[in-house]
Formats: structure tokens, C-alpha cells, sequence
């Protein structure tokens, strides 16, 4: 059975901190695709990045960077010199199969984490 | 750029009223989701839809129901709103099947309606 588990429900940084955001995943299909949303205060749901699991290389994105590690199912956020803006709530998914795959591309959602970052 | 809408951010009903929330994408996606947001349990997929009148439940199907009469469109219906129903609700939608490069679409997500049941 798929499942996303986000075990650090809140975290509390200051400033200018680095924090890392952690995401377990669980799957037994071989192709499979994993995404971080963000959810700030608004509301809105915005797309961060997208990883299929054949592609283990690591990404960086200015401040953001991502560390997929197929041998113990994990897809890491890292937010380097955090600052108050990243104040959000961060979600892990998780969708399963590719074309063809009986998912029709629905997300499985972690519970999130609660990033704030104070001044 | 993609842009899914909600009908209202923000909405107060009575117990028993019939409640229609409306979702439109702009994008020509084939899948459209309804979810569901509660702290502490993430969000929930209530239905989805892949096509215009075809529909497939999810995990919390209960208490609602949809309806995809054009492809832009997608409406969750609670037949008789409950207070357990107080919650966010979130539309979203996708291009289905991936594109010519084999990339995987990401889900594209409305503002959310927050409803309160009362």
C-alpha cells in the first residue's frame, strides 16, 4: 500500500537557519513520482518540484534543494538561509504508475509540516 | 498560466442545507480532484473525475457527491451538509497523460473554499 509519512508535524527555526524537511515514502510499484508542495498562509497549494523514480540525481533550486534517496525512501527538502516568507505548510506526495498505471495521476499526500520562521 | 478557480473562499451554511462548490480550470485538463483539508490528517481525496461524466471516488467519498458535466468544470455536492463536513476543501487538476517528454504533470490547485457547517 502507498503511504507518505511526514514525521515532523511543526518546526520552529529562526532566521538565516538551515532546516531540512523530511519524507518517507512507501510504494511497491517501480515507477512512481514524488512532489513537495508548499501551502502558504493564502492557502493556495503551489508546486515546488517533481522527481520520477528513476531519477535519483539531487536538485538544487536557489535556496531549495532536494535529496531523493531510493535505498531508504526518503525525499528530503532542504531550505538553506531560511527566511520569513518560507513560513508554510511543506507537503510531500507521492503518485504511483506511469502511463498506463492505474493511478490516472492522483497524489498521495503526507500530513505536512509546519515551517515558521521567525525574524 | 494554469489557473483553477473556486466558487467562494469563504462559506457558512446550516445544517442540512445542500451545498454546491464549483471549480473551473482554465487549462483544458483531462483530471480534475476535490480534497478535503483538516489539521493533522494532510489532505484527503474525496473524488476525482478524468473525464467529462466520468467520475471515481476516493478515500472519503461519504456525505459527498460531484458532478463533470464540461471538461472545465467540476462541482462537490454535499447533499446535506453536517457539521463533521466543516472543513477546506481544495480543487485541483492535471493534464493527463503526461506530456510528449514522458514528464509527469503536477497537480494544479485552486485557493480552497473554507466551509463552516453550522
Amino acid at each position: 500500500a502507498q503511504k507518505v509519512t511526514q514525521a515532523q508535524t511543526e518546526i520552529s527555526v529562526v532566521e538565516k537557519e538551515d532546516v531540512t524537511l523530511d519524507c518517507v515514502y512507501e510504494t511497491r510499484d517501480t515507477t512512481y513520482y514524488l512532489f513537495w508542495y508548499k501551502q502558504p498562509p493564502s492557502g493556495e497549494l503551489v508546486f515546488l518540484i517533481r522527481r520520477n523514480s528513476f531519477d535519483e540525481q539531487n536538485e538544487i533550486s536557489g535556496r531549495y534543494s532536494w535529496n531523493f534517496q531510493k535505498s531508504t525512501s526518503s525525499f528530503n527538502f532542504t531550505i538553506t538561509a531560511s527566511q520569513v516568507v518560507d513560513s508554510a505548510v511543506y507537503f510531500c506526495a507521492l503518485s504511483e504508475g506511469g502511463v498506463g498505471g492505474g493511478s490516472q495521476g492522483n497524489l498521495i499526500f503526507g500530513k505536512g509540516t509546519k515551517l515558521s520562521v521567525k525574524p | 498560466d494554469v489557473k483553477v478557480t473556486q466558487s467562494s473562499r469563504y462559506l457558512v451554511k446550516r445544517t442540512g442545507e445542500k451545498v454546491f462548490l464549483e471549480c473551473v480550470q482554465d487549462m483544458d485538463h483531462e483530471n480534475m480532484f476535490w480534497y478535503r483539508q483538516d489539521p493533522g490528517l494532510g489532505l484527503r481525496l474525496i473524488y476525482f473525475s478524468y473525464d467529462v461524466k466520468m467520475k471515481e471516488k476516493g478515500d472519503i467519498p461519504e456525505g459527498y457527491s460531484v458532478s463533470r458535466e464540461k471538461k472545465e468544470r467540476f462541482s462537490l455536492i454535499l447533499e446535506s451538509a453536517s457539521t463533521n463536513q466543516t472543513s477546506m476543501y481544495l480543487c485541483a487538476s492535471s493534464l493527463w497523460p503526461p506530456d510528449r517528454g514522458g514528464s509527469y504533470n503536477e497537480q494544479f490547485f485552486g485557493p480552497g473554499t473554507r466551509l463552516t457547517v453550522l
